[in-house]
């Protein structure tokens, strides 16, 4: 049974970068099924999709936030991560990784995020 | 980007009762759309995919309906386990947009 766990600092201060990892166990993060995501939720607020990888490095991420993210994937750590640079408190949420199943519609794939990570709290302060 | 609406944000509600829910996009999505159940302090879980699809293990009180623009969400018959905010989400054209949520709580 795949299980996902974040990991990162959980207080940063405002300008710095934000570098979280996902570790993937019970499973490989190389198999082709899955993409591997981001996503985050403010205090209070719903929930905003980031961007995702796939093991072969190939990325998509939010276009608003897509100049300060970078998502990378270390197939041989089993692991994949998020970097989010010039941080402010509006990047204040708790962040989850997700694995993304992905099937066939006919003409093209239905994606869907079906295991997530815990959730880590990342604190944007001074 | 796509933008997704839900309505309504807020419903209060008994056992036993049946809530719909509904998820807007706007422009078509065919049905690249999924439902998530969020419960505090936990992360999301998926319950449906392609608008009408239900995942392995989430009771049939559960379904999803809707084509093109339109989805709903219904609980055909609310148990006390399904207290929790709703999220849709489209899955069309990323960035995978994510309506606002659907608290549902105990009337």
């Amino acid at each position: 049974q795949v299980q996902l766990q974040e990991s990162g600092p959980g207080l940063i201060k405002p300008s710095q970068t934000l570098s979280l990892t996902c570790i993937v166990s019970g499973g490989s993060i190389s198999s082709g099924d899955y993409y591997w995501s981001w996503i985050r939720q403010p205090p209070g607020k719903g929930l905003e999709w980031i961007g995702y990888i796939y093991y072969s490095g190939s990325t998509s991420s939010n276009p608003s936030l897509q100049s300060r993210v970078n998502i990378s994937v270390d197939t041989s750590k089993n692991q994949f991560s998020l970097k989010l640079t010039s941080v402010t408190a509006a990047d204040t949420a708790v962040y989850y990784c997700a694995r993304v199943v992905h099937r066939w519609s006919g003409y093209d794939y239905y994606y869907g995020m079906d295991v997530w990570g815990q959730g880590t709290t990342v604190t944007v302060s001074s | 980007d796509i933008q997704v609406t839900q309505s309504p944000l807020s419903l209060s509600a008994s056992v036993g009762d049946r809530v719909t829910i509904t998820c807007r996009a706007s422009q078509s999505i065919i049905n690249y759309l999924n439902w998530y159940q969020q419960k505090p302090g936990k992360a999301p879980k998926l319950l449906i995919d392609a608008a009408s699809s239900l995942q392995s293990g989430v009771p049939p009180r559960f379904s999803g309906s809707g084509s093109g623009a339109h989805f709903t969400l219904t609980i055909s018959s609310l148990q006390p386990e399904d207290f929790a905010t709703y999220y849709c989400q489209q899955s069309y054209n990323p960035p995978f947009t994510f309506g606002p949520g659907t608290t549902v709580d105990i009337k």
